[in-house]
């Protein structure tokens, strides 16, 4: 147990829906992460927060994709009018230095766009 | 910019037998390093990582992984391979100066067989 809980697991939709998965770092981690992956390839870094600040968001794909972190604890990704090409896992992390810097995962969400 | 090859995509050994997986980084200043390891459709398992001091470095698993600043790698290994050691296997890169955010390889497939 990595102490971060994604939510859902696993979401099917439609293409040009909008979807939006939640993150919780159990214990309180001011930096908090957000990645894709998609198969056969390493995860991709789309954006991070420290606390509730959003530090960078140029690596997210497309104006389509949005992150919050509203209190500096949990944060939510949305993704609208979804495409096929969003089809991935979206795997959330947390660091702090109180944990010496190191980055832990989730299980990630998986998002299959038909 | 910071970035990771991976150079072997599938890697195959039989149990008890030792194990390599290389990784090669790029990286202007001192690297922090990582091996996570990925069971499918599971989030990602850190193994190991290396900030600063011994070059060598233990991990979870019986896994250890030696940096080599000379040579940009950072290979992973294990003496005696477990069927269960039988997963996707990702070397990343941060630093302190971007908040950590990790440069991730393409992985390695690891296969064992009895």
């Amino acid at each position: 147990d990595t102490g971060v809980s994604q939510n859902p697991r696993h979401k099917i939709t439609k293409r040009g829906q909008n979807v939006t998965f939640r993150c919780d770092p159990i214990s309180e981690h001011n930096r908090l992460y957000w990645y894709r992956q998609t198969l056969g390839q390493g995860p991709e870094f789309l954006t991070y927060f420290q606390n509730e600040a959003q530090l960078e968001k140029s690596r997210l794909l497309s104006d389509r994709f949005s992150a919050e972190r509203p209190k500096g604890s949990f944060s939510t990704l949305e993704i609208q009018r979804t495409e096929q090409g969003d089809s991935a896992m979206y795997l959330c992390a947390k660091g702090a230095q109180a944990s010496g810097n190191t980055i832990y995962f989730g299980e990630g969400s998986w998002l299959t766009v038909v | 910019a910071q970035s990771v090859t991976q150079p072997d995509i599938h890697i195959t050994v039989s149990e008890g037998a030792s194990l390599e997986l290389r990784c090669n980084y790029s990286y202007g200043a001192t690297p922090y390093l990582f091996w996570y390891v990925q069971s499918p459709g599971q989030g990602l398992q850190l193994l190991l990582k290396y900030f600063s001091g011994d070059t060598l470095v233990q991990g979870i698993k019986g896994f250890e992984a030696e940096f080599k600043r000379s040579q940009s790698s950072f290979n992973l290994r294990k003496p005696s391979v477990h069927w269960s050691d039988a997963a996707e296997y990702f070397c990343a890169v941060g630093a302190r100066s971007n908040d950590y955010k990790l440069s991730f390889g393409a992985g390695t497939t690891v296969t064992v067989r009895a």
